[in-house]
């Protein structure tokens, strides 16, 4: 049972270049979201889908583009990678979306952007 | 702005006793309020929730407790085992929302 899996685990680019952090997950849970974790801001939510080719904007979209063309994959596109978006990330997926549905976590995904 | 706060950063606790996490938050709308748990080099795992309509969950060695007027929660793990050692964070919702709000976490020691 694999759950849910990203993927790269660690990656290092350049300003200005764009990046692509997969998320698989084998569960056919409908929602997933992508989380970022950062020194003094815990988790904050990046985007989140609730089926293939409904996505929709969290707490911090700016910067990042998602797609979900099928049910298990949900990657996350930094079109133009800033320094600020030097991160953890995790992606994470739910059954349904009701209040105090728990979330699925990835082991996340590591970025540094020089 | 922070609407879910842990305020220490770092807990050490002996093998046996009692910790003790907090939590507060500072949106009155939040109505659902979880604890997950994080390992280094794994994605945060779900631990123990309570609803407001609840002052207390267990759940084993886990127990949650919620003060409403206070905007304020906690996390008891009795008795600690050095596989608790982590970080914590604690997360809240509002029914309807999409969004699940987390703290900054705390990193639980538990020393044998």
């Amino acid at each position: 049972d694999a759950g849910i899996t990203q993927s790269p685990r660690y990656k290092i680019t350049e300003t200005g270049r764009q990046v692509t952090l997969m998320c698989h997950q084998t569960w056919s849970h409908s929602y997933m979201f992508w989380y970022r974790q950062d020194l003094g801001h815990g988790l904050r939510l990046i985007y989140y889908s609730a089926a293939a080719d409904i996505t929709d904007k969290g707490e911090v979209p700016d910067g990042y583009v998602v797609s979900r063309s099928k049910t298990e994959n949900f990657p996350l596109t930094l079109e133009s990678a800033t320094r600020s978006q030097t991160s953890v990330y995790f992606c994470a997926s739910s059954v349904h979306r009701g209040v105090g549905e728990k979330l699925f976590f990835g082991s996340g995904t590591q970025l540094s952007v020089l | 702005d922070q609407q879910v706060k842990q305020n220490s950063p770092s807990l050490s606790v002996q093998e046996g006793r009692i910790s003790i996490l907090n939590c507060d938050y500072t949106n009155s709308m939040f109505d659902y309020f979880l604890w997950y748990k994080k390992y280094p080099a794994e994605g945060p795992t779900f631990l123990i929730s309570i609803s407001s309509i609840k002052d207390k969950n267990e759940d084993g060695r886990f127990t949650v407790f919620l003060n409403k007027s206070a905007k304020h929660l906690s996390l008891h793990i009795v008795p600690s085992q050095p596989g608790d050692s982590a970080v914590y964070f604690c997360a809240a919702t509002e029914t309807g929302a999409n969004n699940l709000f987390f703290g900054t976490g705390t990193r639980l020691t538990v020393i044998p």
